[in-house]
């Protein structure tokens, strides 16, 4: 089936250090969304890239998304203990009709002050 | 509140009892999903709807698991005869059609979630 796979799982930080996770897809996606979970919290929606080589950035998040469209980032600079939580990327399948999206299993960053 | 409401945000059952949860979407928004998530995994797809009819249903939903989105509003998840296995945070998210040029689907904005204990 169609899998979408995060690393690292997780990730302990020194603030003011940098940080990426990475995400590739098993399939060609349509577009991938990226999602912020803090801790005890529901995913919150960051981003959706849809182009390939696409890279979009939020402040201190820059977000890429493959030639191949198969694979993507998310790379944070300087972090903060805000930063603090679990980053979900999520595909949608080419194939997909009905917007259903495919999630990693997350990483976990740790920002310790 | 301009959110995705879920109801009850916990519910304890014993396991054989059936549980039903409640997810009021953005009004809005079309598109209605259930997902599943388990502690360390991501969320994981369970069902789909477009206003009120149910077009795509996971694989590993079993027969124990029902959802209906009666007149395109809010919808509701049922599990009969409860395991401990279900155990598990059940999310709903709302999402709806983009009106920008190339993209079709927004994000999928996701409520509290309502957290599930079988023992």
């Amino acid at each position: 089936g169609q899998q979408v796979m995060q690393i690292p799982q997780y990730q302990h930080v020194q603030e003011g250090e940098d940080f990426t996770t990475y995400c590739n897809s098993s399939t060609t996606l349509s577009n991938i969304q990226w999602y912020k979970q803090r801790p005890g919290g529901h995913p919150v929606f960051l981003i959706q890239l849809v182009k390939s080589g696409e890279v979009k950035k939020q402040k201190r998040l820059t977000f890429q998304f493959g030639e191949a469209k198969k694979n993507s980032s998310l790379h944070i600079t300087a972090t903060q203990t805000t930063d603090v939580g679990t980053y979900f990327c999520a595909g949608l399948v080419r194939s997909s009709n009905t917007g259903k999206l495919i999630f990693g299993q997350g990483t976990t960053l740790q920002v310790k002050p | 509140d301009t959110g995705v409401s879920q109801d009850p945000r916990h519910k304890i059952t014993k396991r054989g009892q059936n549980v039903t949860f409640r997810c009021d979407p953005i009004s809005e928004h079309n598109r209605l999903y259930w997902y599943r998530q388990t502690l360390g995994q991501g969320p994981e797809f369970l069902t789909y709807f477009q206003n009120e009819a149910q077009l795509e249903k996971s694989r590993l939903l079993s027969d124990r698991f029902s959802a209906e989105r009666p007149k395109g509003s809010f919808s509701t998840l049922e599990i009969q005869r409860t395991e401990q296995g279900d155990s598990a945070m059940y999310l709903c998210a709302s999402s709806g059609d983009s009106r920008k040029s190339n993209l079709w689907q927004m994000g999928y904005t996701f409520g509290s979630g309502t957290r599930l204990t079988v023992v």
